[in-house]
């Protein structure tokens, strides 16, 4: 099993939609928590660091991080063509250094 | 200004080859890091390095061998190069333990 799992979609929704996207994980030790967007041929972008459990919003981006659950979510709220990308899901914490693990990414296509 | 530089973009080369990814950050970090996707798009830490001292080191063949002569940047070294070794590999930084990582362009290796 995974230390990360997240379904690699790819997942299709209308313009102005409401996008959820998913990741769990096993490892408890695991305390920050981060989605990247990443396009086709380009390096990841940092969208969301969160630190522990709770709720996080970034204009249309919120994190959300349930550690009591092993879960967290990234929703994007009036979903634009220009989020079409993969979302990597990351997290690190319960070492001594800063290894981040990654879910295997999610390909999101938002149609006009 | 770029913040995470790799150089070359792209690089084609030959199995048995040797070849060398250079990688350069300006946002004053601690920590740099040598990624691989696959792919499948999965992204794996290879190294870590914390103020030019190696850190982390997943189990990756010999032939790979990362070098930080000083804090900004960070070398990666392959020699031998096989078919399996085609895949992106990114730079990245963060400012220190448990800190987001921010992501160079990543440079695309293909053996043939």
């Amino acid at each position: 099993q995974k230390e990360v799992e997240q379904d690699p979609g790819p997942l299709s929704v209308p313009e102005g939609a409401i996008v959820s996207l998913n990741c769990t994980y096993s490892n408890s030790a695991f305390q920050y928590f981060m989605w990247y967007r990443q396009y086709s041929r380009k390096g990841p972008e940092l969208l969301m660091y969160t630190y522990s459990s709770g709720n996080k919003e970034d204009g249309r981006f919120t994190a959300q991080v349930d550690k009591s659950s092993k879960y967290i979510s990234l929703f994007i709220r009036d979903s634009q063509p220009s989020d079409s990308a993969t979302y990597l899901c990351a997290m690190s914490g319960g070492g001594g250094y800063n290894k981040l693990i990654f879910g295997a990414g999610t390909r999101l296509a938002v149609h006009p | 200004d770029t913040a995470v530089s790799q150089t070359p973009k792209y690089l084609v080369t030959q199995m048995g080859n040797d070849k060398s990814i250079k990688c350069e950050q300006n946002l004053g970090h601690d920590t740099m890091y040598w990624y691989k996707q696959d792919s499948k798009k999965f992204l794996k830490i290879m190294f870590s390095y914390n103020n030019k001292e190696l850190i982390i080191n997943e189990t990756v063949p010999n032939r790979f061998s990362p070098k930080s002569p000083d804090k900004a940047h960070l070398n990666l070294h392959i020699n031998s190069l096989e078919l399996g070794d085609s895949a992106v590999y990114f730079c990245a930084s963060s400012g220190g333990v448990y800190t987001e990582a921010f992501f160079g362009q990543g440079t695309r290796l293909t053996v043939v």
